[in-house]
This record gives C-alpha cells, sequence and structure tokens, in this order.
C-alpha cells in the first residue's frame, strides 16, 4: 500500500458525459501528479499540481482538467467523454515535485466510456 | 527526440532462471532513472531510483545497474510472483518537470 488513494475505483459512464476523479497523496506529499494508462499507449503524464498549484503539464486534452485543493487532495475532471477516453487513471504523489522525487502511485480508477 | 525503449517487450523465465532487463534512453543530461513494478490493473510500485553512471542498487532478486546509455534490472532466481510488468522512467535536464516512461517489460516467471 502506497498510501495514496484513488476514488472510485470504477466508472463505467457514457459518451459525452463527464466525471470526476478523486486522489489524496500521502501524509506529508505536497505533489499530486495524473496519469492516463491505455493498453497501447503506456503511461501518459497528464499534469502535476504543488502545493495547489500548476507546476507542469503534460498531454491533457482540452476537455479534462485537474485542481489541487488546499487539503492537499486532487479532482481530475473528464468531460464530454469518448471511447477512447477509457482507460486507467493513476494519480502519484511526491514530498515536493523536485526533479529526482519519487513519485508513489495510487490503485487507479478504471474509466469505461460505452 | 528524446526516447526510453524498453527491451524484450515480453520475457518468460522458468523458475529460478536469472536473466536481464534493458532500459535505454537517448537523453543529456540524466537526472535520475526510476525502475518500477507494475503488477496487471494495480498501479506502479516503486523498485529503485539511480542518478549516476555506474550506481547500482539491490533488492531481495533485483538488481538495477545504470550506464551512461542504459540501465539494466537484472533478476536472479526468479520466482513466479516476480511476474509483472516492470517499467523505468527517466528525469533529465530540460525536461520541465516531467518524466518520460518506458512502455515496459512484461515478465512471466512460470513454476
Amino acid at each position: 500500500d502506497s498510501g495514496v488513494t484513488q476514488t472510485p475505483k470504477h466508472l463505467i459512464t457514457a459518451t459525452g458525459q463527464r466525471v470526476t476523479l478523486r486522489c489524496s497523496p500521502r501524509s506529508g506529499d505536497l505533489s499530486v501528479y495524473w496519469y492516463q494508462q491505455s493498453l497501447d499507449q503506456g503511461l501518459q503524464f497528464l499534469i502535476q499540481y504543488y502545493n495547489g498549484e500548476e507546476r507542469a503539464k503534460g498531454n491533457i486534452l482540452e476537455r479534462f482538467s485537474a485542481q489541487q485543493f488546499p487539503d492537499l487532495h486532487s479532482e481530475l475532471n473528464l468531460s464530454s467523454l469518448e471511447l477512447g477516453d477509457s482507460a486507467l487513471y493513476f494519480c502519484a504523489s511526491s514530498v515536493a515535485g523536485g526533479n529526482t522525487d519519487t513519485q508513489y502511485f495510487g490503485p487507479g480508477t478504471r474509466l469505461t466510456v460505452l | 527526440e528524446d526516447q526510453v525503449t524498453q527491451s524484450p517487450e515480453a520475457l518468460r523465465l522458468q523458475e529460478g532462471e536469472s536473466s536481464s532487463l534493458n532500459c535505454s534512453y537517448t537523453v543529456s543530461g540524466l537526472r535520475g532513472l526510476f525502475w518500477y513494478r507494475q503488477d496487471p490493473g494495480k498501479g506502479p510500485e516503486f523498485l529503485f531510483t539511480l542518478y549516476s553512471a555506474g550506481e547500482e542498487k539491490e533488492k531481495e532478486r533485483l538488481k538495477a545497474t545504470l550506464t551512461k546509455k542504459e540501465s539494466f534490472l537484472h533478476i536472479t532466481a526468479p520466482k513466479p510472483e516476480d511476474s509483472a510488468t516492470y517499467l523505468c522512467a527517466v528525469w533529465y535536464a530540460g525536461n520541465n518537470r516531467k518524466l518520460i516512461w518506458g512502455l515496459g517489460t512484461s515478465l512471466a516467471v512460470n513454476p
């Protein structure tokens, strides 16, 4: 158990809908990262927040957004969902978010878009 | 283009048959290389961080090494419970705080 929690574990929804994924980092960690993992593309970095502020951005679609709250939990919002958004979504956290900080991953949310 | 390439894509071993997984990278200014283990449907589990060429780290049956162009994950006398996908990722100078991930090596260890 990494100490990172994610809810829900599974999510099934329809195209065009909007969902919210939630992540609580390890106690004491200030940075949260979001990743998407699909079978053919491996782990794709989406976005990082550090202490409430956006710190780095990866291949995140405009239909996706995230935020980190004062209690350091984070939410990833996915809207206008398409079939291709079906994937595992992971949250990771690290102490400070520096270049060599170890990222600890949560168990993931499996999103299925029908 | 900066890349991280893992080989082989898949590896099947008999229990006790030692082998190595490779992670090669074409980035300059490496700051850190990470190895993770991932079981199906689960989140990646951190194994090692290597920072400079010549560095080695060990954990149970696993040993990670680093050169200027690649890293190896040596698995000695593997057991069926070592079956998983092994991922590597790198930080490098100018990467704007983003890890670059390889696609992983899927390891199956038969009893």
